[in-house]
């Protein structure tokens, strides 16, 4: 059972627009969220976070959004740029402190010169 | 720099092996995971240790089994490799009371 869902496998995006990634979840005892970047041969790289008490946390070109009454959550990156192309990670946790992560299926973004 | 180090990065082992994946944190972290990524999947927790000789069941734990003898060093062990263990295998660790997981440069493992 998939409590951290992506339902896009992959997004093409055109370099300098907006790249919007989603990600829902089930389970309503979570309480903190993460994403992950991660290049091909390497390991995931912590991206944004997110707690239940925000709707939104910004860090430079990367927003997250929360919308807690959907289970919703959405990563936009803009502008985007080449070296976006990855795969994106959405992470779950009961709280914030508690280390366990129960993670999305992914998103590959291609970001279009 | 923080570091998660997996020693071997890419593996091949037939049916049946003993397969020993080798993880090694520098940052004197007391958490640390074993999760294995596949296509569709995304990351699966395997097992996780919240101290030296603790461990504890992660979502996917059959067919696997974990050491930790020193706090730096977390092992995952497949006693009998088989086909369906092919995957990447990714490490990670994380202070106490911290969610934000240090990944290691995971280990592809093939088995034929």
């Amino acid at each position: 059972d998939q409590q951290v869902k992506q339902n896009s496998p992959s997004l093409s995006v055109q370099e300098g627009r907006i790249s919007i990634l989603n990600c829902d979840y089930t389970n309503s005892m979570f309480d903190y969220f993460l994403w992950y970047k991660k290049y091909p041969a390497e390991g995931p790289t912590f991206l944004i976070s997110i707690s239940s008490i925000k709707d939104k946390n910004e860090d430079g070109r990367f927003t997250v959004f929360l919308n807690k009454s959907a289970k919703h959550l959405s990563l936009h990156i803009v502008p985007s740029q080449p070296g976006d192309s990855a795969v994106y990670f959405c992470a779950a946790s009961p709280n914030f402190g508690n280390e366990k992560l129960t993670f999305g299926t992914g998103t590959r973004l291609t970001i279009i010169p | 720099d923080v570091k998660v180090t997996q020693s071997s990065r890419y593996l091949v082992k037939r049916t049946g092996e003993k397969v020993f994946l080798e993880c090694v944190q520098d940052m004197d972290h007391e958490n640390m995971f074993w999760y294995r990524q596949d296509p569709g999947l995304g990351l699966r927790l395997i097992y996780f240790s919240y101290d030296v000789k603790m461990k504890e069941k992660g979502d996917i734990p059959e067919g696997y089994s974990v050491s930790r003898e020193k706090k730096e060093r977390f092992s995952l062990i497949l006693e009998s490799a088989s086909t369906n263990q092919t995957s990447m295998y990714l490490c990670a660790s994380v202070g106490a009371g911290a969610n934000v997981l240090t990944f290691g440069a995971g280990s592809r493992l093939t088995v034929l």
